[in-house]
């Protein structure tokens, strides 16, 4: 059955490291959005992409994040480098533009800790 | 912007009916949806509205009056499975990313 597949399901890396996540969304799908969820701030939309290009990416630190699709399958979230604060789930989510109904299916989360 | 309210906490008991309600401020409102998040888990997708009055699915149900910029979701016969965060959310205008408020946790008690 399709789904959003994300990976590692579990990161924990020190301050400093590079944090590489990596989502394949489901197949025929066409808008691809990363979010990160804290406690504190709940789900923040980081970037999103329609047909792999980036449509925005303004919830994203610049200096330390970077999203790409290098293809139809694969969407990346980039951390250099990473900081304690970066802890937190980070889900990917897929949907077809032509939904009127919006509806994101979201991956299984990769939950990162930066010590 | 966007901006969602929506009570930090509810609890229910089992076989009850339970309303959870969502006030959002958006620049262009094409919709407003709903979702389940169980703990450890990911948001998964419940109903959505972009009409006024309510949409009925199973035993969930969900309103919509974009006059008042208000919705809630209401869940009836309250299994203990129901027990999750639920999440509103509104679409940005001209995207479609979506914002999410801070979420709901449900508490069903036997």
């Amino acid at each position: 059955d399709a789904r959003v597949t994300q990976t590692p399901r579990h990161k924990v890396t020190e301050m400093g490291q590079e944090v590489t996540m990596r989502c394949q969304p489901i197949l025929g799908h066409n808008t691809v959005f990363w979010y990160r969820q804290t406690m504190m701030q709940g789900l923040e939309l980081l970037a999103y992409f329609r047909n792999r290009a980036p449509l925005d990416d303004s919830g994203m630190p610049k200096d330390r994040f970077s999203a790409e699709m290098p293809d139809a399958t694969l969407a990346t979230l980039k951390i250099q480098p990473s900081e304690p604060r970066d802890s937190a789930v980070y889900f990917c989510a897929s949907g077809l533009v032509q939904d009127p109904t919006d509806t994101q299916y979201f991956g299984p989360g990769t939950r990162l800790t930066v010590l | 912007g966007q901006s969602l309210e929506q009570p930090s906490e509810v609890t229910a008991v089992e076989g009850a009916i339970v309303q959870i309600n969502c006030t959002y401020q958006t620049s262009g409102f094409y919709g407003l949806s709903w979702y389940q998040q169980h703990d450890g888990g990911a948001p998964t997708f419940l109903s959505y509205n972009a009409l006024d009055g309510l949409e009925e699915t199973g035993r969930f149900s969900s309103f919509l009056s974009r006059s008042d910029s208000y919705g809630y979701l209401l869940l009836q016969e309250l299994q203990m499975k129901d027990s999750a965060s639920y999440f509103c959310a509104v679409r940005d205008a001209g995207r479609r990313a979506l914002t999410f408020g801070s979420g709901t946790r449900l508490q069903v008690q036997p």
